[in-house]
């Protein structure tokens, strides 16, 4: 079984700033992909960014980036020039590929989340 | 609809009382998902359907839930004589492909927090 690890359970940020939410897990799969999630308040997950494991680049989506060490089991979320809308929970998950086609029918195992303010 | 709509978004019921929960996926959707989010953590996977067909219901905590998805579009979620315990937000999403999956093509609805007193 995955399981996946958040060890910051609230952060804070000042507008503009950089901020990075920490993740580990721990697997036995060599062939998986790792996200992060946005849920706001108002409860609807968003996929923020994913990362294919047998990339050795980090992924990057505009202010996003993430910090993927293999090895260490490690995928961290660098959020650069922090907006207020970016306040939300952070969940950082697992999900394991079936099979060497890559396929996976999606099923996720998430962290616990991070509380992410970000003050104006 | 244009996102997977979820209903009724809030729920209060007196223990031992049924509950069912509806799940609207995105037209044409073929996954469909079931999350159970305890107060403060993570989503914990609950069941899985391709379709009509339940794939995976490994993670339905105790015979007391059960879930349909009889045309392959619509899902309920039915919690039998609850239990102060179930007390949780429960999230469905879709997926338009059963494979390919990796690319995170997972569409979340807003929720149903179920209230058990």
């Amino acid at each position: 079984a995955q399981t996946v690890t958040q060890s910051q359970p609230e952060m804070s940020v000042q507008e503009a700033e950089t901020v990075t939410l920490s993740c580990t897990y721990d697997t036995s799969e060599s062939n998986y992909y790792l996200f992060w999630y946005k849920q706001p308040p108002s409860r609807q997950m968003i996929l923020v960014i994913r990362q294919e494991a047998y990339k050795q680049q980090n992924a990057t989506e505009n202010r996003f980036s993430v910090n993927f060490q293999k090895a260490a089991k490690s995928f961290s979320l660098k959020i650069s020039d922090s907006q207020l809308g970016d306040t939300a929970m952070y969940f950082c998950a697992f999900m394991k590929r079936l099979n060497a086609g890559g396929t996976s029918y999606g099923k996720l195992t998430f962290g616990q989340g991070t509380i992410l303010t970000v003050h104006p | 609809g244009a996102g997977v709509s979820q209903s009724p978004r809030y729920k209060v019921a007196k223990r031992g009382q049924d509950v069912a929960l509806r799940c609207d996926p995105i037209s044409g959707h073929v996954s469909l998902f079931w999350y159970q989010q305890a107060l403060g953590q993570g989503p914990e996977f609950l069941t899985y359907f391709q379709n009509e067909a339940q794939l995976d219901k490994s993670g339905l905590p105790s015979d007391r839930f059960f879930a349909e998805r009889p045309e392959g579009s619509v899902s309920t979620l039915k919690i039998q004589r609850t239990q102060q315990e179930d007390s949780a937000v429960y999230l469905c999403a879709s997926s338009l492909r059963t494979s390919g999956m990796g690319t995170g093509e997972l569409f979340f609805g807003e929720g149903s927090r179920l209230t058990v007193l």
